[in-house]
């Protein structure tokens, strides 16, 4: 039920590009982004919607593959507040329901 | 515009015991969420509601987790009786419609069973 995630976790220095996969085995209406900090609740970042949209935050952008029910979410010219959990959320077509992936920790170094 | 509330953000118990846990969420907001996140794991949802209504509760371990949405606005979450590996921060979220649009979190509520 859950989506999968990959990598597990990645090292980057400031400045550096990063892509996190997420993909589900069910048709998805939506897929959410999400950040979560230490100790902290998860913060919204974007909202894909059916249709193969690609948004942007900052320097964070995501693509939502509807055939192939996939999503990668770019890290693009890091900086030391992306670290951080990264969740994706998925809705599936069937059932409406927000799922979580296990999360990627992307770790930026100066 | 204030956020989703939820109470106590501690609570320590003994194996056993029983526990509720409280979510106001956002004014408005029709669909809610309570999750159950282990430490280094992904928020695992147990029950989902739209208005009164139960969307989803599938993983929810119905012999001793219970929830209801009082009148389609708080929501209350208990625990009875706890087991140790019931010990995990408890979110709750909320989002003016299903699916399609953002899911805002609480601060969550730390539970320790020992």
């Amino acid at each position: 039920q859950q989506p999968v995630q990959s990598p597990q976790a990645v090292i980057l220095r400031e400045g550096e590009d990063a892509v996190i996969n997420c993909s589900s085995s069910k048709a998805l209406y939506s897929v959410h982004w999400y950040r979560q900090k230490h100790g902290e609740a998860p913060v919204f970042l974007m909202i894909l919607l059916k249709g193969g949209e690609q948004k942007g935050h900052e320097k964070i952008s995501a693509s939502f593959n509807e055939k192939k029910q996939q999503s990668s979410l770019y890290l693009t010219a890091s900086q030391l507040s992306y670290s951080g959990t990264y969740f994706c959320g998925t809705v599936r077509s069937n059932d409406y329901k927000l799922s979580f992936g296990a999360g990627t920790t992307v770790t930026v170094r100066a | 515009e204030a956020g989703v509330a939820q109470s106590p953000r501690y609570k320590i118990i003994e194996k056993r015991q029983s526990v509720a846990f409280w979510c106001n969420p956002i004014s408005g907001h029709a669909t809610l969420y309570w999750y159950q996140q282990i430490l280094g794991q992904g928020p695992k949802l147990l029950i989902q509601f739209q208005n009164n209504g139960v969307v989803d509760d599938s993983q929810l371990p119905k012999d001793r987790f219970s929830a209801e949405r009082l009148k389609g606005v708080d929501s209350t979450l208990k625990i009875q009786p706890a087991k140790l590996e019931d010990s995990a921060v408890y979110l709750c979220a909320s989002s003016q419609g299903t699916g399609n649009t953002e899911a805002f979190f609480g601060q969550g509520t730390r539970l320790t069973v020992v």
